[in-house]
């Protein structure tokens, strides 16, 4: 089946840093692609919505500066946390839904900011 | 989104079938119902998804409602690789305009139900 992939599955960063998320539709093309951030023991909560050759759609109270989401290609999206601070330490997912099937999502990337 | 209503946790035996209900009272005529999983520290998965007849898979049997105001997914064998969290998803049809087919909106999670299986 078709398969996502995100990269790095973890990261470590210092305070004030940024750091990029890399989300790739390995065979099939994604115009469209979520990402999502879930804290421990909390739900997935959607951030945004990545759309190929346009600019991304934030939902209500996500920062989009801090959050800068580039949708570069078909198969590729990246989410860059800039700044980081510890509170934005979470379990990042991104998804990509496919057309006539269901939606694949990438096995997430683990971001911890000391 | 319409929401969804599911139990916070539940249990089970290896080897027993489970039966995760899922309660969605305002769901509207053009509403797919989807489960997915989650496995700790993993991406969701897709587990199933159907609109008004039950649906089965190699994964689980999906049941909903002559009303479709619930829907229960089926594992007809817990193994231990089962536990996980469940999420019930009622997912609206966008085709985009270039979509060639029929492609699903965003997936809005809830809290899901926690499912333990006991050896």
């Amino acid at each position: 089946g078709a398969v996502v992939s995100q990269h790095p599955s973890r990261v470590i960063c210092k305070s004030g840093t940024s750091v990029k998320i890399e989300c790739r539709s390995l065979d099939f093309q994604a115009t469209t692609m979520f990402w999502y951030r879930q804290f421990p023991k909390k739900s997935l909560m959607l951030m945004a919505t990545s759309n190929e050759g346009s600019k991304a759609t934030y939902e209500q109270g996500v920062e989009k500066d801090k959050f800068l989401i580039n949708h570069a290609s078909l198969t590729l999206s990246t989410l860059t946390v800039t700044s980081a601070h510890p509170e934005d330490s979470s379990f990042y997912i991104c998804s990509a839904p496919e057309v006539n099937t269901e939606a694949f999502f990438g096995q997430g990337t683990r971001l911890t900011v000391v | 989104d319409a929401k969804t209503t599911q139990p916070n946790s539940m249990e089970s035996n290896e080897e027993e079938p489970v039966h995760l209900p899922c309660n969605h009272s305002t769901i509207s005529g053009t509403d797919y119902i989807h489960w997915y999983r989650q496995l700790p520290s993993q991406g969701p998965e897709y587990v199933i998804h159907g609109l008004t007849s039950n649906v089965n898979n190699r994964m689980a049997s999906l049941a909903i409602a002559e009303d479709r105001k619930s829907s229960t997914l089926i594992l007809h064998r817990a193994t231990l690789r089962d536990a996980a969290v469940y999420y019930c998803i009622l997912r609206d049809v966008v085709c985009l305009w270039s979509c060639g087919g029929t492609s699903y909106g965003k997936l809005t999670f809830g809290q899901g139900t926690i499912l333990t299986v006991h050896p």
